[in-house]
């Protein structure tokens, strides 16, 4: 199985600083048709999941566009320029292309 | 704008069958791929499998046979089955609509299920 290792775990930031989360896989997520399925999800406190990216960069309709993905084959990253009380939660990383498909442990942001 | 709602009991007795349905509003089920995902308390997100509308499937091994998942497309609706259930199985189990490889786009809001006798 794909094992999706994300870093920091936990990640305190200045209102208005920017925040950079890590995520790393086991096995390159290119996939056969040439594409990455590298996904981001937002878990604010007491709210489901929601998915800010996918396809490693491609940003969700209605996400701001202080949130950012990048990276390739097995390291990948998620960038938020500049941090908004709303930002606060769990953020995780996903991956489609192998199954079974599989999360990152979580990163929890919150404010200094 | 697509909306899911999870329902099922909220309590389940170890070694039963934990089961929950999923209903669909705002949009077909008759396209996309149906997954069910369980974050356990304090833990991350798992997922358990999925479900297209031809009924086609598939889980994850993780479970072994215990998982079973169907869909109803006349209703709108699809389900999940979780037999001889432990209190590692407690969680809040999630619906949610995705693609072959996930891309989860629409989630529900997410029901308890807490497994004791």
């Amino acid at each position: 199985d794909v094992v999706l290792t994300q870093s920091p775990l936990s990640l305190p930031v200045t209102l208005g600083q920017p925040a950079s989360i890590s995520c790393r896989s086991s096995q390159t997520l290119v996939y056969n048709d040439g594409n990455t399925y590298l996904n981001w999800f937002q878990q604010r406190p007491g709210q489901s999941p929601r998915r800010l990216i996918y396809k490693v960069s491609k940003r969700d309709s209605g996400v701001p566009d202080r949130f950012s993905g990048s990276g390739s084959g097995t390291d990948f990253t998620l960038k938020i320029s500049r941090v908004e009380a709303e930002d606060v939660g769990v953020y995780y990383c996903m991956q489609g292309t192998h199954w079974p498909l599989s999360f990152g442990q979580g990163t929890r942001l919150e404010i200094k | 704008q697509v909306l899911l709602q999870e329902s099922g009991p909220g309590l389940v007795k170890p070694s039963e069958t934990l089961s929950l349905t999923c209903s669909v509003s705002g949009g077909s089920i008759s396209t996309f791929y149906w997954s069910w995902i369980r974050q356990s308390p304090g833990k991350g997100l798992e997922w358990l499998g999925y479900i297209y509308y031809t009924g086609s499937t598939n889980y994850n091994p993780s479970l072994k046979s215990r998982v079973s998942m169907s869909v109803d497309t006349s209703k709108d609706q699809f389900s999940l089955e979780l037999s001889s259930v432990t209190a590692a199985d407690t969680a809040v189990y999630y619906c949610a609509r995705g693609t072959w490889f996930g891309e989860f786009d629409f989630w529900g809001q997410g029901t308890l299920v807490t497994v004791s006798s």
